[in-house]
């Protein structure tokens, strides 16, 4: 069965450093999504592409925050500098369009001391 | 979307149903409620949505009561592998905001043998 694809699984950085995450969504899903889980909080939506535009990203810290998904397929979540607030999980999924269903990646934890 | 108000926690025993409430009394007519749960250190799962009628697949069925103001996800014969935290959530199929889903707290199921 297609899966989401994210790497790493886990990352641990000092706090102003550079970190970026990888998503590789189901073949043939047109949106992508990135969330950020606090531990013992629901996801939040941090992004949403359509194909390679961004539909949605109210909720992105864009000024320590980017994300790109240039070809429409894999994306790159990238965090500069990052904080000590920004430890959460980091989840991907997708979508086919016009579905309801998002199929979500195992996540990256990420850790900042 | 509109909000949506879950229990905090339920326990339920090997075998028999989990009935799992949820409240969203604010819904409107467009609004589709949609049901996850995410297992410990996974992703979220989908597991059913409907806008006003019943629905059943092979995980859940899911009962949406008349006015639409709360519905109840039903498993019907629950494993030790179904505890998770449930998410009910209420959101908008259309234009941008098209799949967008806003996790709250959810319900911690626990089945215990």
């Amino acid at each position: 069965e297609a899966e989401v694809a994210q790497s790493p699984r886990y990352k641990i950085t000092e706090k102003s450093q550079a970190v970026a995450f990888w998503c590789d969504p189901i073949s043939g899903h047109a949106t992508l999504y990135w969330y950020r889980q606090i531990l013992g909080q629901g996801p939040e939506l941090l992004v949403q592409f359509q194909d390679e535009s961004v539909v949605d990203d109210s909720q992105l810290p864009k000024d320590r925050f980017s994300a790109e998904r240039l070809k429409g397929v894999d994306s790159t979540l990238k965090i500069q500098p990052a904080e000590l607030g920004d430890s959460a999980m980091y989840l991907c999924a997708s979508s086919a369009l016009a579905r309801f269903e998002q199929f979500f990646g195992p996540g990256t934890r990420l850790t900042v001391l | 979307d509109a909000k949506t108000t879950q229990p905090p926690s339920m326990d339920c025993a090997e075998g028999r149903a989990a009935n799992l409430p949820c409240n969203h009394s604010t819904i409107s007519g467009n609004e589709y409620v949609y049901w996850y749960r995410q297992i410990h250190s996974q992703g979220p799962q989908y597991i059913i949505h409907g806008l006003k009628n019943n629905e059943t697949n092979e995980m859940a069925s899911l009962i949406i009561t008349e006015d639409r103001k709360s519905s109840t996800l039903i498993l019907p014969h629950a494993t030790l592998r179904d505890t998770a935290v449930y998410y009910c959530i209420v959101s908008v199929a259309g234009g941008t905001s098209y799949g967008k889903l806003t996790f709250g707290q959810g319900t911690i199921l626990t089945v215990h043998p």
